[in-house]
């Protein structure tokens, strides 16, 4: 079936430094994905739709300065936490659409010291 | 908006137990509705849908019945095993595909 590889799966960062994360469909080309947050015992939500070769579009809230989502391929799509701070510790989760069904990543868990 | 209202946890059972996660939902128009459940370690996987009302989505021995009327989408098996120790998330699907959850479940099941 169709596999979304999300990396790395846990990174622990330093305060004011960025980032990346990257989320590739495998046996799949994903012309939407979509980026999770997750917070303890909350529920997912949604950051961000990334659309193959044209901008992201963020939900309401989120900083996309902030948050830099690039989707350059039809297999990759990336999330940059910039200058990443102590609250942006959270559990950050890819998805791709695919024959009107979801494919998720396996989640990056990220701790900013 | 929409949104989705899930039972609280943590859910924790006896093996053969009877599991039932109620589920509600608030949407505009007609989404279609998702359980998706995490095992531990691992990302979110389909574990049922349904797409219009009166659907009955079943898998690995679940079933959830899209309930219009009452706007629910309850998860039930009738005989839990200590592999169905999971979260289990609650989900509708927008015109836009976009996905909103449910705060998740998190259900232990002791041998």
């Amino acid at each position: 079936g169709a596999v979304v590889s999300q990396h790395p799966s846990r990174v622990i960062c330093k305060s004011g430094t960025s980032v990346k994360i990257e989320c590739r469909s495998l046996d799949f080309q994903a012309t939407t994905m979509f980026w999770y947050r997750q917070f303890p015992k909350q529920s997912l939500m949604l950051m961000a739709t990334s659309n193959e070769g044209s901008k992201a579009t963020y939900e309401q809230g989120v900083e996309k300065d902030k948050f830099l989502i690039n989707h350059a391929s039809l297999t990759l799509s990336t999330l940059t936490v910039t200058s990443a701070h102590p609250e942006d510790s959270s559990f950050y989760i890819c998805s791709a659409s695919l024959g009107g069904g979801y494919t998720f990543g396996s989640g990056t868990r990220l701790t900013v010291v | 908006g929409n949104s989705v209202t899930q039972m609280e946890g943590p859910v924790t059972l006896s093996e053969e137990a009877f599991l039932t996660i109620n589920c509600t939902y608030t949407a505009t128009g007609y989404p279609s509705l998702f359980w998706y459940v995490q095992y531990p370690g691992e990302g979110l996987q389909l574990l049922l849908k349904a797409t219009k009302a009166d659907d009955k989505g079943s898998n690995k021995g679940f079933e959830a019945t899209y309930r219009k009327e009452t706007t629910s989408f309850h998860l039930e098996k009738g005989s839990v095993q200590v592999s169905d120790s999971a979260v289990y998330f609650c989900a509708l699907s927008d015109r836009d595909y976009k996905l909103s959850f449910g705060a998740g479940t998190t259900v232990t099941v002791r041998a």
